[in-house]
């Protein structure tokens, strides 16, 4: 099993639509997750983190963190074709680490598609 | 803030040279940290520095790498010996600290390409 595991997709949807990202971890002691956006052949960028159960809202974005089910999400509102990139999900390590170093593990990320 | 900055942008070179990256983190970042993505994946830790020292190594590194942060402010990566298989994006990253929810910001990144 995949310490985190996301859809590698292509996700399409149409423009002005929500897309719906999501991601599962293995690690029940992981401790913050994070939503990195990665155009092709740039860096990954940082969209929206979280640490707690529920949901956190930034502009159109929105993460969701569900700790009991291990499963991390990411809401696109209104998807623009300059959302079309990879989002990778990322978790902190957990008790398999020793939770002290904050090294970031990742998916293989999930890339999205907006049409226009 | 002017980010974190990385150096050289792209490298290439022959197999069994030795290469040398360069990363600057956001001003007093004290934890700088150090990846490798290749095409299709996430990216992978490598290593991470707390200020000037180096706490973790991945067991996945080789002894060929190695890392140095001096001063505590910029950090240096160096292969010795390239194989074909370290042709990758190495990443450098840098966060206020250690604490639930710390943010990672990354630089630009060293394509490193060997022939």
């Amino acid at each position: 099993q995949k310490e985190v595991e996301q859809n590698s997709g292509p996700l399409s949807v149409p423009e002005g639509a929500i897309a719906s990202l999501n991601c599962t971890y293995s690690d029940r002691g992981s401790q913050s997750f994070f939503w990195y956006r990665q155009y092709s052949g740039k860096s990954p960028e940082l969209i929206m983190f979280i640490y707690s159960n529920g949901d956190k809202e930034d502009g159109r974005f929105t993460a969701q963190l569900n700790k009991a089910s291990q499963y991390v999400s990411l809401l696109i509102r209104d998807s623009q074709p300059s959302d079309s990139a990879t989002y990778l999900c990322a978790v902190t390590g957990g008790f398999r680490d020793g939770g002290a170093t904050n090294k970031l593990i990742f998916g293989t990320g999930t890339l999205l598609a907006v049409q226009p | 803030d002017t980010g974190v900055s990385q150096d050289p942008r792209h490298k290439i070179t022959k197999r069994g040279q030795n290469v040398t990256f360069r990363c600057d983190p956001i001003s007093e970042h004290n934890r700088l940290y150090w990846y490798r993505q290749t095409l299709g994946q996430g990216p992978e830790f490598l290593t991470y520095f707390q200020n000037e020292a180096q706490l973790e190594k991945s067991r996945l590194l080789s002894d060929r790498f190695s890392a140095e942060r001096p001063k505590g402010s910029f950090s240096t990566l160096e292969i010795q010996r390239t194989e074909q298989g370290d042709s990758a994006m190495y990443l450098c990253a840098s966060s206020p600290g250690p604490g639930i929810g710390q943010p990672q910001h990354f630089g630009d990144g060293t394509r490193l390409s060997i022939l």
